[in-house]
């Protein structure tokens, strides 16, 4: 049974960057692909970028572009994701998700980091 | 505004069945199969429907999809109130990649 567990809350300024980490357990990074999605204060679900095993690539929302790196860790199993540049819409909860390719979604969840971006 | 449009809310009585329409274009939904996700308050979304009208594992069979066109639809029938969540709309789009509706928030009266 794959687990993802993301790291604890931040506090950033504006202009600062952030990183935030998503452990698997249950299964190696290598058999996924990991996908970020936030959710603002009050809002819906924004996919912000994944791994897109078919091209074997990571792809981003071009929203994000340029300021989003999606990384991973294979030898502890973790993947990261870092946003840059940080404004105050940036405040959210950023979760990671593993996508499926039998189902074509997004099956398992962590159970998110929130982002505070304030002066 | 989201990609895909969906009601921003939706209501029940216990028992009823309740709908909620999620609308798209021919770059996704027309193109590509729907996922449901529900998140309950203050936990992350959870898959209810893949594929548009698959159930995974332990997802009651009250729960259920279907897609015509660039729409696609849920439906809950038997209505509890431990139902009461938000609901979004998922798919792919082909120049957008992961898209989600706005959700719906269902709430039993």
């Amino acid at each position: 049974q794959v687990q993802l567990v993301q790291s604890g809350a931040e506090v950033k300024k504006p202009g600062a960057s952030v990183k935030v980490s998503c452990k698997v357990s249950g299964y190696t990074l290598t058999e996924l692909s990991m996908h970020w999605v936030r959710q603002a204060p009050g809002k819906g679900l924004e996919w912000m970028g994944g791994f897109d095993p078919e091209d074997g690539e990571t792809i981003y929302a071009q929203k994000f572009q340029g300021r989003v790196t999606m990384t991973e860790d294979t030898s502890t199993d973790t993947a990261y994701m870092e946003l840059s540049s940080l404004r105050s819409e940036d405040t959210a909860v950023y979760y990671c998700a593993t996508g499926n390719e039998l189902l074509n979604a997004f099956d398992i969840w962590g159970q998110g980091t929130m982002v505070t971006v304030s002066s | 505004q989201s990609v895909l449009t969906q009601p921003p809310s939706a209501s029940g009585t216990p028992g009823q069945r309740v709908t909620i329409s999620c609308s798209g274009s021919s770059s996704n939904i027309g193109s590509n199969t729907v996922n449901w996700y529900q998140q309950l308050p203050g936990t992350a979304p959870k898959l209810l429907i893949y594929s548009n009208n698959q159930r995974p594992s332990g997802v009651p069979d009250r729960f259920s999809g279907s897609k015509s066109g660039t729409s696609a639809s849920l439906a809950i029938s038997g209505l509890q109130s431990e139902d009461e969540a938000d609901y979004y709309c998922a798919a792919w789009d082909d120049s957008l990649k992961g898209v989600f509706g706005g959700g719906t928030k269902l709430t039993v009266l």
